[in-house]
């Protein structure tokens, strides 16, 4: 069946660092994938999304790109905040089914 | 626009006691929903989803049960509720055609 695998946290960066969170995924069809956010005591908020394959998907400084020849889509930010520490989930809707399937979520941390 | 509205925000209920939490979408028609728990920690785990009105999938077997009375309204049900009940529900809303999925603001559920 579809699944997303993301990798494992907690991630810890200073200010104004480079980050990357590694998301792949399984899916039969052409999935639409998503980055959701959740901040401490919060619901999940769509950070971005991208429905196609090549698709960019942006928001806030955050990046990520479907690439469907290695079935990726990765989160970047060139600068990462203080604010910026929460719980970030990769999440597909298959193209087969209309489950929403979410990784287990990667806890980013910056420190000032 | 569209809008997800769940309540209640926080609830405490006895072991043995029902419970009903409420999910309804507004500025959207025929909605795939979805209900989701996170237990201590961070995982999302799907209970159930639907994609139209008495089409309920149960992702695993357990105390719940969901209805979707109405094409927008979507139930998450017990009848006696158990400690391991306990944790964050989330309903969650996507467009046909999967190019986006809402989340509500969740329910923070003690069982004591």
């Amino acid at each position: 069946g579809d699944s997303v695998t993301q990798m494992e946290g907690p991630v810890t960066l200073s200010e104004e660092a480079f980050l990357t969170i590694n998301c792949t995924y399984t899916a039969t069809g052409y999935p639409s994938l998503f980055w959701y956010v959740q901040y401490p005591g919060e619901g999940l908020q769509l950070l971005l999304k991208a429905t196609k394959a090549d698709d960019k998907g942006s928001n806030k400084g955050f990046e990520a790109t479907y690439r469907k020849e290695t079935t990726s889509f990765h989160l970047e930010k060139g600068s990462v905040q203080v604010s910026d520490s929460a719980v970030y989930f990769c999440a597909l809707i298959g193209g087969a089914t209309n489950k929403l399937i979410f990784g287990t979520g990667t806890l980013l941390a910056v420190q000032p | 626009s569209q809008t997800i509205h769940q309540w209640p925000a926080t609830l405490v209920q006895p072991v043995g006691s029902p419970l009903s939490l409420e999910c309804t979408v507004e500025g959207t028609s025929n909605p795939n929903l979805y209900w989701y728990r996170q237990a201590a920690g961070r995982g999302l785990q799907l209970l159930f989803y639907s994609v139209g009105i008495g089409q309920i999938s149960s992702e695993v077997p357990q105390n719940l049960s969901a209805s979707r009375p109405q094409d927008r309204q979507f139930i998450l049900s017990s009848k006696k509720l158990l400690l391991s009940d306990s944790g964050f529900y989330l309903c969650a809303w996507s467009a046909e055609g999967a190019r986006a999925a809402f989340f509500g603001q969740g329910t923070r559920l003690t069982v004591v």
